[in-house]
């Protein structure tokens, strides 16, 4: 199985920040990334697919790079309500797997 | 607008089953794959199972194969979770999510988990 492993596992930032976010799979899995954005309570929101596809109605502050093993989820210009937990999750082969998430928290 | 509805949740004692129902709405529901995902009280989100379109292609997570089942009833919209022999690590909140899907060279492939549902609880306990 694909493990994924995500780094930092917690960062503190401001309102206007740059923030990235990093994602490392235990194989080579080409593209085939994504990214969610999860609040307290709430259900994921997937950000970003296949490593660099925005999402429709995502905003273009959020990008998405990488490919093989390793990816980076970023965004440009932190907003208040971007403070949440983001996930990575691999969909190259079964059993899909998450990265254990990063916290974005207000500094 | 496309929505997805949980139910089915509760409290159960260890070695009971328990099944969860996902009914989809505002897209045509035989037409996409379908999954469920959990997260664990204070946890990161787990990939449980998914099934194709047509019912075909099951797919679990280690830790509930044999366990869990996946099924549909596309003429009711509806995804189903069965799961047995319930155990006190599977208490988390579970969603339903359907499967986003997009065309390489006229193949189909997923590529993630598009629209959720709000989460329905399961609480294993005695």
């Amino acid at each position: 199985d694909v493990q994924m492993t995500q780094s930092p596992s917690s960062v503190s930032a401001s309102v206007g920040d740059r923030v990235t976010i990093t994602c490392r799979a235990s194989h080579d899995i080409t593209n085939w990334l994504a990214w969610y954005q999860q609040k307290p309570g709430k259900a994921p929101n997937l950000l970003i697919y296949t490593a660099s596809t925005l999402q429709s109605g995502v905003p273009s502050r959020f990008s998405g790079s990488g490919s093989g093993t390793d990816f980076t989820l970023t965004i440009s210009s932190l907003q208040p309500e971007d403070f949440a937990t983001y996930y990575c999750q691999h969909t190259k082969t079964f059993p899909w797997t998450f990265g254990q998430g990063t916290k974005v928290d207000i500094k | 607008q496309v929505q997805l509805v949980e139910s089915g949740g509760g409290v159960v004692q260890p070695g009971r089953s328990l099944r969860l129902s996902c009914v989809g709405s505002g897209y045509i529901f035989s037409n996409y794959g379908m999954g469920w995902v959990r997260q664990a009280p204070g946890k990161g989100l787990e990939w449980v199972a998914m099934l194709w379109y047509d019912g075909t292609n099951k797919h679990y997570a280690d830790s509930v194969k044999g366990r869990f089942t996946i099924s549909r009833d596309n003429s009711k919209n509806t995804v189903y979770l069965q799961m047995n022999s319930l155990r006190a690590d599977d208490t988390a909140v579970y969603y339903c999510a359907r499967a986003g899907e997009t065309d390489i060279d006229g193949l189909y492939y997923y590529y993630g988990m598009d629209v959720w549902g709000q989460g329905t609880t399961v609480i294993v306990s005695s």
